[in-house]
């Protein structure tokens, strides 16, 4: 099973600051097999990247994904009140699938 | 427009079953495989269960082989999940998730709203 650390826990950043996530795999995955989610509160996950830096539909472009190996990296260019929330990556590339632990990104 | 809509949820006693449904609209049921994904109060995501999109494939993750079984019917566009034994650790929100691509090895593109499963004397 492929394990996916996310650091750090929890991210303080100001409306318009950049916002950089980590997800780190215990083992080198395909980068066609990466995906990022955003989850706010009492919703369900919104897919936000795919194939490690594929926006998924209707995605605002200040969302990037970059990253292979085991070390993937989210970015928000510029963070709107909208973005905070909890992210995480998803490996799907193997059995079984996996999710990280999720970054929390608050207002400071 | 791609809608998920689960239900069945509820409280339950430990060792006890529950069945979840999920209606599935807005685009071909039969040519996309599916999954369910839980998520503990507080916690973070677990996948748990996929099936195909005839149904000859089912996989299932450890913590609840032998205890789930996923199933579906394609002429009632509606995916299932039927729990037994259930344990205080199955609480959760149990989303139905179809991914982007038929195929297992896609990422998960529509969810449901999720079914709060409470496992509690």
């Amino acid at each position: 099973e492929i394990v996916l650390t996310q650091s750090p826990g929890t991210l303080s950043l100001s409306p318009g600051e950049r916002a950089t996530l980590s997800c780190r795999a215990s083992q080198s995955v395909s980068s066609s097999s990466l995906a990022w989610y955003q989850q706010k509160p009492g919703q369900a996950p919104r897919l936000l990247i795919y194939a490690a830096s594929s926006r998924a539909t209707g995605i605002p472009d200040r969302f990037s994904g970059s990253g292979s190996g085991t070390d993937f990296t989210l970015t928000i260019s510029r963070l709107e009140p909208e973005d905070f929330a909890v992210y995480y990556c998803h490996h799907y590339g193997t059995s079984p699938l996996t999710f990280g632990g999720g970054t929390r990104v608050e207002i400071k | 427009e791609v809608q998920l809509v689960e239900s069945g949820g509820g409280l339950v006693q430990p060792g006890g079953s529950l069945r979840l449904s999920c209606a599935a609209s807005g685009f071909t049921f039969s040519t996309y495989s599916m999954n369910w994904v839980r998520q503990a109060p507080g916690k973070g995501l677990e996948w748990i269960s996929y099936i195909s999109s005839g149904s000859g494939t089912i996989f299932y993750a450890d913590s609840v082989k032998g205890r789930f079984t996923i199933s579906r019917d394609n002429a009632k566009n509606s995916l299932y999940l039927q729990m037994n034994s259930l344990r205080d650790e199955d609480t959760a929100v149990y989303y139905c998730v179809r991914p982007i691509l038929a195929g297992y090895y896609n990422p998960f593109d529509n969810w449901g709203q999720g079914a709060l499963v409470t496992v509690s004397s």
